[in-house]
């Protein structure tokens, strides 16, 4: 009965490779999110879907490319990686409406070698 | 461009105390604010969330109050225990864009 799942956890990878996260809700938002949180722990915000439509891109080198097949899915794919790209990045998704909170994924930890 | 500030960077309480955690923000323009916890290497879990025209929140042991025209929040824990360590952010959600906007963190320490 998860309710924001990640796949994968754990990401290794050399610089120069192509990778991708994907995340699944099962609670039937209409909003999901993808947040980048670095080494000091500092969380901030990277994209933001609403049915499916991009809402927020918070100038993130367009090698980061989200994309939303549906309204329960919005994958992250990465080009080129850097060494700064190391971080965890975590997926959420909320009811759109100031009475709802945001639910968080377990995060995707990528280390870029 | 909204900040968020967190004080005290870290706190470490004898178990049973009671404490404040305090949460500000410098645009008063929000749609609400959310507390989280985070544990290490896990995801954030949400505490509670206060709608900007509401005053506070109460779940449990813990009791959020938000004032939004002074632009604080505070983060009020009974009677605190060892499963209480945790990281704790605030974020406040700006009006209209639907993104939260973090804070630091405060990392809690509750000893036995």
């Amino acid at each position: 009965d998860t309710a924001v799942s990640q796949t994968p956890k754990y990401l290794v990878t050399q610089m120069g490779n192509d990778k991708s996260i994907k995340c699944e809700q099962n609670l039937g938002h209409d909003t999901m999110y993808w947040y980048k949180q670095d080494s000091k722990k500092f969380l901030k915000i990277m994209f933001s879907y609403n049915n499916k439509e991009l809402i927020i891109n918070e100038t993130v080198p367009n090698r980061f490319s989200p994309k939303s097949p549906d309204k329960a899915h919005l994958n992250l794919h990465i080009n080129s990686l850097e060494l700064g790209d190391s971080a965890v990045y975590f997926c959420a998704s909320r009811r759109s409406g100031s009475a709802y909170e945001q639910y968080f994924g377990p995060g995707t930890r990528l280390t870029v070698t | 461009k909204q900040e968020v500030t967190q004080i005290p960077a870290a706190l470490s309480v004898p178990e049973g105390e009671n404490l404040v955690l305090n949460c500000s923000f410098t645009d008063s323009a929000i749609y609400n604010l959310q507390w989280f916890r985070q544990d290490p290497g896990k995801g954030l879990t949400s505490l509670l969330l206060i709608q900007s025209s509401q005053r506070e929140q109460t779940s449990g042991r813990l009791n959020a109050s938000l004032d939004k025209s002074s632009g604080r929040s505070t983060l009020y824990i009974a009677a605190s225990q060892p499963g209480d360590s945790a990281t704790y952010l605030c974020a406040v959600n700006q009006g209209g864009s639907e993104k939260l906007v973090f804070g630091k963190g405060t990392k809690l320490t509750v000893n036995p």
